[in-house]
C-alpha cells in the first residue's frame, strides 16, 4: 500500500521555541495533504488542508499564524508549531491523498509533541 | 454537513471469532466514500477498507469486509477470524466525492481480542 512518512516521530521542546514536522508521501504524488491533531482517547481533529503550491486552508478555531503549513512539493508538506506552549502538546498526524487511487487517504505514523 | 456515529466505545471478541463494528452516517451528498482505519497503540492510522456510495458490491479486503446498507446509512466493518493483533482503535470515516472534500471521522471503537 501507499506509504506516508512523518518526521520526527516524537519531539520534546521548551516553551517558546518552534518545532517543524515533515510529512512525505513516499511512493505517490499528493496535491493534497492534511494535518490532524489527536488528544488522548479522542478522534482525529482536522487542523488544516495543505495544497501544493497554494496556501493552506485552516479549520475554524485553528490559528494559522501559530501552525504554519507549507506544501512546497508534491511529496512534502511541513507543519511548524511556532512559539510552542504546553497546551500544544499533542499527537500530530499528517495524511496524504492519492488521487490515482480513488482519492484514498493514507496516514503518516504521527508525531508526538511534548512542550515543557 | 456530514456526521459519522460509532455507538460502541469498546468491544471484546474472542480470538478466531468474527466481530462487527458499527458505523452509521448522515449526509445529503449523493456521492461519497466510506473508510475504515485501524489505529494500534503506536498511533499510526492504517487504512483497512473503502466503499464507494455507488459500488454495487460490498467491499472486502482479506479478513475485513464492509457491510454497506445504503438505505439504512450504515457501513459496518466485519472482521473475521479475529487475531490478537487486531486489538486497536477502529475509526469509521466518510468523505463526499470531490477533490476538495475532507474526511469526517467517528469517535472510534476500541476492540480488544481475548484468548
Amino acid at each position: 500500500g501507499a506509504v506516508v512518512s512523518q518526521h520526527p516521530s516524537w519531539v520534546i521542546c521548551k516553551s517558546g521555541t518552534s518545532v517543524k514536522i515533515e510529512c512525505r508521501s513516499l511512493d505517490f504524488q499528493a496535491t493534497t495533504m492534511f494535518w490532524y491533531r489527536q488528544f488522548p482517547k479522542q478522534s482525529l481533529m482536522l487542523m488544516a488542508t495543505s495544497n501544493e503550491g497554494s496556501k493552506a486552508t485552516y479549520e475554524q478555531g485553528v490559528e494559522k499564524d501559530k501552525f504554519l503549513i507549507n506544501h512546497a512539493s508534491l511529496t512534502l508538506s511541513t507543519l511548524t508549531v511556532t512559539s510552542a506552549h504546553p497546551e500544544d502538546s499533542s499527537f500530530y498526524i499528517c495524511s496524504a491523498r492519492d488521487d490515482s487511487r480513488h482519492g484514498k487517504q493514507y496516514f503518516g505514523p504521527g508525531t508526538r509533541l511534548t512542550v515543557t | 454537513a456530514q456526521k459519522i456515529t460509532q455507538t460502541q466505545p469498546g468491544m471484546f471478541v474472542q480470538e478466531k471469532e468474527a466481530v462487527t463494528l458499527d458505523c452509521t452516517y448522515d449526509t445529503s451528498d449523493p456521492s461519497y466514500g466510506l473508510f475504515w482505519y485501524k489505529q494500534p497503540s503506536s498511533g499510526e492510522m492504517i487504512f483497512l477498507i473503502y466503499q464507494g456510495s455507488y459500488d454495487q458490491q460490498n467491499a472486502t479486503e482479506g479478513r475485513y469486509s464492509l457491510n454497506f446498507q445504503k438505505a439504512r446509512k450504515s457501513a459496518n466493518l466485519v472482521i473475521s477470524a479475529s487475531q490478537l493483533g487486531d486489538s486497536a482503535m477502529y475509526f469509521c470515516a466518510m468523505r463526499r466525492t470531490g477533490t476538495a472534500s475532507k474526511l469526517t471521522f467517528g469517535t472510534g471503537t476500541r476492540l480488544q481480542v481475548t484468548l
